[in-house]
């Protein structure tokens, strides 16, 4: 079957760094996404990667390599606004987008 | 940048009745809207698949009759929860794709029924 691992919870303070890993076992690959998703509200896209290495986005970076089925997003000079929780999808080879559980990150001052 | 507008955001109902949300894609045709729902602490969950003038592909478990799906046009797709019962509280969120890689989500709406 399908299945997007990624940990249930994590917690970092403010003004440091967190990684957030997913790995995959999908049918097909066509490219990971990372979202965003504060309570009470729908995700917002952070980035999305199709071929290995590091794509770069401000604070926030994310990773991917296919042949290990895994990614990390890296979220820098972490803020309050930071908590949240981080989705990771991978759309499959049907273009489905199939989605993990989400990473709900805690910052503490 | 591509913008999905969701409608209404909260809504409460009585029990037995029914409520539609819209969404609405702004400044791109949609060819495809996706319909989720959101549990507390969950994943979202794809319910629905649709495609500008033709019938929704349902996932597996979802009532179709319960949830009515209509995407009459390349910018509107609604979803009508048809007699609502308690159970069917949750957030529901639309998503929609011009074709090209990339889903731009609705807002959400967080359905209460009572």
């Amino acid at each position: 079957g399908q299945n997007i691992d990624q940990p249930t919870e994590m917690t970092a303070t403010e003004g440091a760094i967190v990684q957030i890993n997913c790995t995959y076992q999908t049918s097909g690959f066509n490219g990971l996404f990372w979202y965003q998703q504060h309570a009470g509200e729908a995700p917002t896209f952070l980035s999305y990667n199709v071929l290995d290495g590091l794509e770069e986005k401000g604070r926030f970076s994310s990773f991917l390599s296919r042949s290990k089925g895994y990614s990390y997003l890296l979220l820098k000079e972490l803020q309050m606004k930071d908590s949240a929780s981080y989705l990771c999808a991978v759309m499959d080879s049907n273009y489905q987008l199939i989605w993990g559980a989400g990473t709900k990150l805690i910052i503490k001052p | 940048g591509a913008v999905v507008s969701q409608h209404p955001s909260r809504v409460i109902c009585k029990s037995g009745t029914s409520v539609k949300i819209e969404c609405r894609s702004l400044d791109f045709q949609a060819t495809t809207m996706f319909w989720y729902r959101q549990f507390p602490k969950k994943s979202l969950m794809l319910m629905a698949t649709s495609n500008e003038g033709s019938k929704a592909t349902y996932e597996q478990g979802v009532e179709k009759d319960k949830f009515l799906i209509n995407h009459a046009s390349l910018t509107l797709s609604t979803l009508t929860v048809t007699s609502a019962h308690p159970e069917d509280s949750s957030f529901y969120i639309c998503s929609a794709s011009d074709g090209a890689v990339g889903y731009t989500f609705g807002s959400g709406t967080r359905l209460t029924v009572v």
